[in-house]
């Protein structure tokens, strides 16, 4: 089982160039994640989806896109890239069902880290 | 605002001494409660979760944490540390309402040998 993949796992960025992380996971989970890792700062929610074509704002959006055109796949573009995008970004899923027990455990994906300079 | 709060940022023990880590979430709603651990260059993982039934939830590893509904806490023990316990650990909290997952910013655990 593959899980959650994440690409690319390192990438340099200057300011204002775009690029887009990519996710992907193989275990029909409907819930998906993208989290930021800042050292001291825990992990953040950027974006979250519930199902494919459904997105909402976590703690932290400005800056980034997503889009949900499938189950499987869900990436996050950062348009204009800056100093403080500049983080460990974790894509993560899990399955539904608030009282089923493995529901909402998180799978994490291997990370993907951003320097933008 | 929704939050969830870890007390402690660093904690230094020594071997087999005992550990309490403190996680407090802001959420009027139900939820589901998590603690992951993350060892050094190693990706986030579950170490115990409460969904409903029994507040003492035992994890993986000898760690066990409880849930106390009136103080809105979820504070993880174990009894011996050992030097690889040394990670970072989350608390995590599922807010039923809204869907999402919200993390506390993390305890840096160092056990000395």
């Amino acid at each position: 089982n593959a899980g959650v993949t994440q690409t690319p796992k390192f990438r340099i960025l200057k300011i204002g160039q775009s690029m887009t992380l990519q996710c992907a996971q193989d275990m029909n989970h409907n819930y998906m994640y993208w989290y930021r890792q800042d050292p001291g700062m825990g992990l953040k929610l950027i974006y979250y989806s519930v199902g494919a074509g459904i997105t909402d704002k976590g703690e932290v959006p400005n800056g980034y896109n997503v889009s949900r055109s499938t189950t499987e796949d869900f990436p996050l573009r950062l348009e204009l890239a800056a100093p403080s995008q500049t983080s460990v970004y974790f894509c993560a899923s899990s399955s539904t069902g608030h009282r089923v027990s493995g529901a909402n455990v998180l799978t994490f994906g291997a990370g993907s880290r951003l320097t933008v300079l | 605002a929704q939050s969830v709060s870890q007390h402690n940022h660093h904690v230094i023990l020594s071997e087999a001494a005992s550990l309490e880590l403190g996680c407090n979430y802001s959420y009027g709603g139900t939820v589901n409660l998590f603690w992951y651990v993350q060892y050094p260059g190693q990706h986030l993982q579950l170490l115990l979760k409460y969904f409903s039934g029994d507040p003492l939830v035992k994890g993986i590893k000898g760690f066990e944490a409880e849930f106390i509904k009136s103080k809105f806490s979820f504070n993880l023990r174990k009894p011996s540390v050992q030097w690889s316990d040394t990670a970072e650990y989350f608390c995590a909290v599922f807010m039923n309402r809204d869907d999402k997952i919200i993390f506390g910013k993390g305890t840096r655990l160092h056990i000395l040998p």
